[in-house]
C-alpha cells in the first residue's frame, strides 16, 4: 500500500463531457504528477504540481487542467472529452527531486463513448 | 526529443532461470534513472532509483546496474519465480523539474 488513493476507480463518460479525477498524496510528499497510460505504452506525463503550483507540463492540450490543494491532494480535470482520452490515468506522489521515488495510486480507468 | 527505450518488449522465462533486460536513455544531462515493477491489477511500485555512474542496486533476487556514459541500465532477476511476472518500466527525468519520461516496459512472464 502506497497511501496514495485515486477516485473513482472506473468512469464512463460520453464525448464532449467533462470529468474530474482525484488523488490523495502520501504523508510528507509535496509533489503530485499525473500520467496517462494507454495499452502497450509507457505512462505519458500530463503535468506535475509542486506546492500548489503547476511545475511542468507534457504535450497535452489546455483542456487538461489540474489543481493541487494545501494538503497536497490533487485533481485532474478534462474538458470536452474525446474518444482518444480513454485510458488509465495514474497519479503519483513524491518529494521533489530527480532521485525521489514515485508512489502511485491504483489509477482511474476512463472510458469515453 | 528525449527517448527511453526498453528491450525486449516481452520475455517468457522458465521458473528458476535468471534473466535480464535493458533500458537505454539519453547520456547527456543525466539526473537519475528509475526502475518500477507493475503487476497486473496493482499500482506501479518503485524498485530502484540510481544516480551515479557504475551504481549497482540490489533488492532480494533483483539487481540493477547503471552506465550513464553510454546511457543504459540493466535489470537482472536471479532464479525467476511466478511472482516476478510483471511489466518492468524504467524512467528518466527529462529536465531540471525532474519530470519523468518512461519506456514502454518489458513484460516478463514466468512459466512454471
Amino acid at each position: 500500500e502506497t497511501g496514495v488513493t485515486q477516485s473513482p476507480t472506473h468512469l464512463i463518460k460520453t464525448r464532449g463531457q467533462q470529468v474530474t479525477l482525484r488523488c490523495s498524496s502520501q504523508s510528507g510528499h509535496n509533489t503530485v504528477s499525473w500520467y496517462q497510460q494507454a495499452l502497450g505504452q509507457g505512462p505519458q506525463f500530463i503535468f506535475q504540481y509542486y506546492r500548489e503550483e503547476e511545475n511542468g507540463r507534457g504535450n497535452f492540450p489546455p483542456r487538461f487542467s489540474g489543481l493541487q490543494f494545501p494538503n497536497y491532494s490533487s485533481e485532474l480535470n478534462v474538458n470536452a472529452l474525446e474518444l482518444d482520452d480513454s485510458a488509465l490515468y495514474l497519479c503519483a506522489s513524491s518529494r521533489q527531486g530527480a532521485g525521489e521515488k514515485l508512489f502511485f495510486g491504483s489509477g482511474t480507468q476512463l472510458s469515453v463513448l | 526529443i528525449l527517448n527511453v527505450e526498453q528491450s525486449p518488449q516481452s520475455l517468457h522465462v522458465q521458473e528458476g532461470d535468471s534473466t535480464n533486460f535493458t533500458c537505454s536513455f539519453p547520456s547527456s544531462n543525466f539526473y537519475a534513472l528509475h526502475w518500477y515493477r507493475w503487476e497486473t491489477a496493482k499500482s506501479p511500485e518503485a524498485l530502484f532509483v540510481m544516480t551515479l555512474n557504475g551504481d549497482e542496486k540490489k533488492k532480494g533476487r533483483i539487481s540493477a546496474t547503471l552506465n550513464t556514459k553510454e546511457g543504459y541500465s540493466y535489470l537482472y532477476i536471479k532464479g525467476s519465480q511466478p511472482e516476478d511476472s510483471a511489466t518492468y518500466l524504467c524512467a528518466f527525468p527529462m529536465d531540471s523539474n525532474y519530470q519523468l519520461i518512461w519506456g514502454a516496459g518489458t513484460k516478463l512472464i514466468i512459466k512454471p
